[in-house]
């Protein structure tokens, strides 16, 4: 079965930090992967996506994620966080096939003045 | 962007009732609607696939007669939880497909039940 794990359960960064979020996925097949995030008392929405092509993608807010096959990893960077970019940040795949996605469990990131 | 809308965005009934969530897309057609189940500081976990005309899709450990999916057009699906009980508390989301070929999804804002 598909699974996606996110290895940082929550994250505390001072703004101007760097931060990279670890998301891995076990499918062996193509994938598409996407990250989302989840501001305190709003909706999820769309970081980014990788579908296919230059495997490292650039998203809003200054975010970016390098999709490495041989990994099956999607990591979600950011040179510099601010501390608007404190959420919750949802990894998620949808295989080949499947008409759905599956979502790790989640990263909340606290980032301090 | 596309918009998804669920209502109610909060509901407290009482053990025993039933409560209708509904999830519209407002300015698009949705051919496929899902229904996660997000619990306290845990992921998001898909309840079941509801394909416009045609009965929903449940995972594994959903209980069909307990959550009834009905897409009954292309922007609105509802969610009906019957026989409500305390452990059915929750946040309820659902999202909605635009074209098959992105795989990409729009989130609705939620709706958290609170069963008393």
């Amino acid at each position: 079965a598909q699974s996606v794990s996110q290895h940082n359960h929550h994250v505390i960064l001072s703004e101007a930090a760097s931060l990279e979020l670890g998301c891995n996925y076990s499918y062996g097949g193509t994938v598409n992967l996407f990250w989302y995030v989840q501001y305190p008392g709003q909706h999820l929405q769309l970081l980014l996506k990788y579908f296919s092509g230059d495997p490292l993608v650039k998203g809003i807010k200054g975010f970016e994620a390098e999709f490495i096959k041989s990994k099956f990893s999607f990591n979600l960077r950011k040179p510099s966080v601010q501390w608007s970019d404190t959420a919750e940040y949802f990894c998620a795949v949808n295989a080949g096939g499947y008409n759905k996605l599956i979502f790790g469990a989640g990263t909340r990131l606290a980032v301090h003045p | 962007g596309a918009v998804v809308s669920q209502h109610p965005s909060w509901v407290i009934c009482k053990s025993g009732t039933s409560v209708k969530i509904e999830c519209r897309s407002l300015d698009f057609q949705a051919t496929t609607m899902f229904w996660y189940r997000q619990f306290p500081k845990q992921s998001l976990m898909l309840m079941a696939t509801s394909n416009e005309g045609s009965k929903a899709t449940y995972e594994q450990g959903v209980e069909k007669d307990k959550f009834l999916i009905n897409h009954a057009s292309l922007t609105l699906s509802t969610l009906t939880v019957t026989s409500a009980h305390p452990e059915d508390s929750s946040f309820y989301i659902c999202s909605a497909r635009r074209t098959r070929e992105t795989g990409e999804l729009f989130f609705g804002e939620g709706s958290r039940l609170t069963v008393l």
